[in-house]
């Protein structure tokens, strides 16, 4: 079935150092959307790639979609506390209604 | 409203009784989602509606949970006979049928 990855599961970092997530499908996407969430709270949609090697930013984060739309990844330039929280990637694949979300990634910033 | 708005936001059911969560979409949404989701993990996909059609219940575990939006807005997710592995938050989301999804704040069930 399909199945999206992501890696790594947690990440600890200083304040001021840069993140990465990696998001994995095991098929093609139609799409793909990152969400972040915050510890007791709901997945917060942040972006929604769509085309072949796209690249996005939001003042410091960094999307990319893959040529192949099988993987994307989110870079977060000089994390500060309010990075805090897990980050989830979804991948849509047409023909379907669902958004088939990845593991997550846990990050962690030490001030 | 202004956001999508789940209730109950806490539940603690004795296994066995049965539950009911609800939700509440942005007004005007066409698309609504269930997910399911356990400490620790991402969200998985439980059903999808289009108004009031349920295009997707593939997501559903067992027939115990039973998912309705009989009028194209508010929907509720029932559980029967619920038991200890149901015990996770209860996302709802909703839709304009475009980009951005919004989700609810969650309901907590917790089964003992």
């Amino acid at each position: 079935g399909q199945q999206v990855m992501q890696i790594p599961q947690y990440q600890h970092v200083q304040e001021g150092e840069d993140f990465t997530t990696y998001c994995n499908s095991s098929t093609t996407l139609s799409n793909i959307q990152w969400y972040k969430q915050r510890p007791g709270g709901h997945p917060v949609f942040l972006i929604q790639l769509v085309k072949s090697g796209e690249v996005k930013k939001q003042k410091r984060l960094t999307f990319q979609f893959g040529e192949a739309k099988k993987n994307s990844s989110l870079h977060i330039t000089a994390t500060q506390t309010t990075d805090v929280g897990t980050y989830f990637c979804a991948g849509y694949h047409s023909g379907t209604y669902k958004y088939i979300f990845g593991t997550g990634t846990r990050l962690k910033v030490l001030a | 409203g202004a956001g999508v708005s789940q209730s109950p936001r806490y539940k603690v059911a004795k296994r066995g009784q049965d539950v009911a969560l609800r939700c509440d979409p942005i007004s005007g949404h066409v698309s609504l989602f269930w997910y399911q989701q356990a400490l620790g993990q991402g969200p998985e996909f439980l059903t999808y509606f289009q108004n009031e059609a349920q295009l997707d219940k593939s997501g559903l575990p067992s027939d115990r949970f039973f998912a309705e939006r009989p009028e194209g807005s508010v929907s509720t997710l029932k559980i029967q006979r619920t038991q200890q592995e149901d015990s996770a938050v209860y996302l709802c989301a909703s839709s304009m049928g475009g980009n951005t999804i919004y989700f609810g704040e969650g309901s907590w069930l917790t089964v003992v």
